[in-house]
């Protein structure tokens, strides 16, 4: 299996502030991550898919990037209705896998 | 709009089996497959398999492999996830999500199930 490790485990920061969070593969998935939000007691929802496009709906201060085992979501501006967990998850193969999740915060 | 709307919580006792429906609607069901994915307490994400919502055939995880199963019922939109011989290491959230043509990737989400095993 493709292993995910994601870092920060949990970051805190202010409003206003860019914040970014590494994902990385334990072998080369070139673009198939896909990052997900996820608010307490709420199914995760997509943000970035093909590791850099915004699905429709999400605001574009949510960027991804990267390519083959490194890959990172950055939030400009952080608001606090982003305090959620965020969770990266490999599509280049079966079983798919996600990241442990990294928690943000809103000092 | 596309919705996903799974059952209510269950509580089942060590070795019994649970069935969680997922029932899908505001898209064409048979143009997307269905991915299930668990949430133990506290924890990450957990991907347990996909099926095509048409055509039935399915890829399950190697981990839970032989003691899942997925079906769907295109008369009602709806999929179903079959998990036998449960343990306590089975208590989780479970969601369905529509995954389009196993891509993993996985755009509309079920509200989530809590299924709690415990004697």
């Amino acid at each position: 299996d493709i292993q995910m490790t994601q870092s920060p485990s949990s970051l805190s920061a202010y409003v206003g502030d860019r914040v970014t969070i590494t994902c990385r593969a334990s072998q080369s998935i070139r673009t198939y991550l896909n990052w997900y939000q996820q608010k307490p007691g709420k199914a995760p929802m997509l943000l970035i898919y093909a590791a850099s496009s915004l699905q429709s709906g999400v605001p574009s201060r949510f960027t991804g990037s990267g390519s083959g085992t490194d890959f990172t979501l950055s939030i400009n501006s952080l608001q606090p209705e982003d305090s959620a967990i965020y969770h990266c998850q490999q599509s280049y193969t079966t079983p798919r896998t996600f990241g442990q999740g990294t928690k943000v915060e809103i000092k | 709009q596309v919705e996903m709307v799974q059952s209510g919580a269950e509580v089942k006792k060590p070795g019994a089996s649970v069935k969680v429906s997922c029932k899908a609607s505001g898209y064409t069901f048979s143009t997307y497959g269905i991915s299930w994915v668990r949430q133990a307490p506290g924890q990450g994400l957990e991907w347990m398999g996909w099926m095509n919502a048409y055509r039935g055939d399915t890829n399950y995880s190697p981990k839970l492999q032989g003691r899942v199963t997925m079906t769907t019922d295109t008369s009602t939109s709806t999929v179903y996830m079959e998990l036998r011989s449960l343990t306590s290491d089975d208590t989780a959230v479970y969601y369905c999500a529509r995954d389009a043509a196993n891509r993993g990737l996985l755009d509309y989400w079920g509200q989530g199930t809590l299924v709690t095993v415990s004697s």
